[in-house]
């Protein structure tokens, strides 16, 4: 099993560019979610899928949409990139019980860089 | 509104001392999960353990132990005997299971960096 993978895993983008990052997951995972990392303030949720078609915003989804038309794959994407925008991306995946809360398995990141 | 509030920026200790991390919480909720994720340099993050809320008892995995105490709301990450492979940032997070369909949203700490030297 590869586990949670994130393609690419850097990327630098000029003010304006639109790009999107791909997260894949092979463990049969209903939850998807998309994080940023930044200095001094931990990761904070940007986007999540509870399930192939849906999508719901996190913390702080503005200048990000996201699609999960297959189970498997949960696409971030940028419309166009800001250089507020640079920071390092992780996706993750969880399992779903009723009333329980999995732990999520991360995916490597992709650091992006704005200019 | 949940919050996770980790004090600790920054921990350095001698190789071989016992160190501990501390994490507090906020939750509104009686039905809640706590984990510990630790991200080494090489930037990938790892989880550490999974706590509900109704589970208090401490545990310990080699030299990992963790302290749950709802009174407090605080959830306490000890290594006993550091050794410099444990040097990393270490994230305490809280989820709030409160639908039907379980976790839906993490909350982290901002992260205590350790650095254990040799």
């Amino acid at each position: 099993n590869a586990g949670v993978t994130q393609t690419p895993k850097f990327r630098v983008l000029k003010t304006g560019q639109s790009m999107t990052l791909l997260c894949a997951q092979d463990m049969n995972h209903e939850y998807m979610y998309w994080y940023r990392q930044d200095p001094g303030m931990g990761l904070r949720l940007i986007h999540y899928s509870v399930g192939e078609g849906t999508t719901a915003k996190g913390e702080v989804p503005d200048g990000y949409n996201v699609s999960r038309l297959k189970k498997q794959n949960f696409l971030l994407g940028l419309e166009s990139a800001a250089p507020s925008q640079t920071s390092v991306y992780f996706c993750a995946s969880s399992y779903s019980t009723p009333g329980e809360s999995g732990e999520q398995y991360f995916g490597p990141g992709t650091r992006l860089t704005v200019t | 509104a949940q919050k996770v509030t980790q004090a600790q920026t920054e921990i350095s200790v001698v190789e071989k001392e016992d160190v501990t991390l501390d994490c507090v919480y906020e939750t509104r909720d009686t039905t809640y999960y706590l984990f510990w994720y630790k991200q080494p340099p090489s930037g990938e993050l790892v989880f550490l353990i999974r706590r509900n809320s109704f589970d208090e008892q401490n545990e310990i995995s080699g030299r990992y132990s963790w302290n749950f105490q709802k009174s407090t709301s605080s959830f306490n990450f000890t290594i006993t005997a550091s050794q410099v492979v444990d040097s990393a940032v270490y994230f305490c997070a809280l989820s709030e299971a409160r639908s039907n369909f379980g976790n839906e949203k993490l909350t982290f700490g901002t992260g205590t960096r350790l650095t254990i030297i040799p």
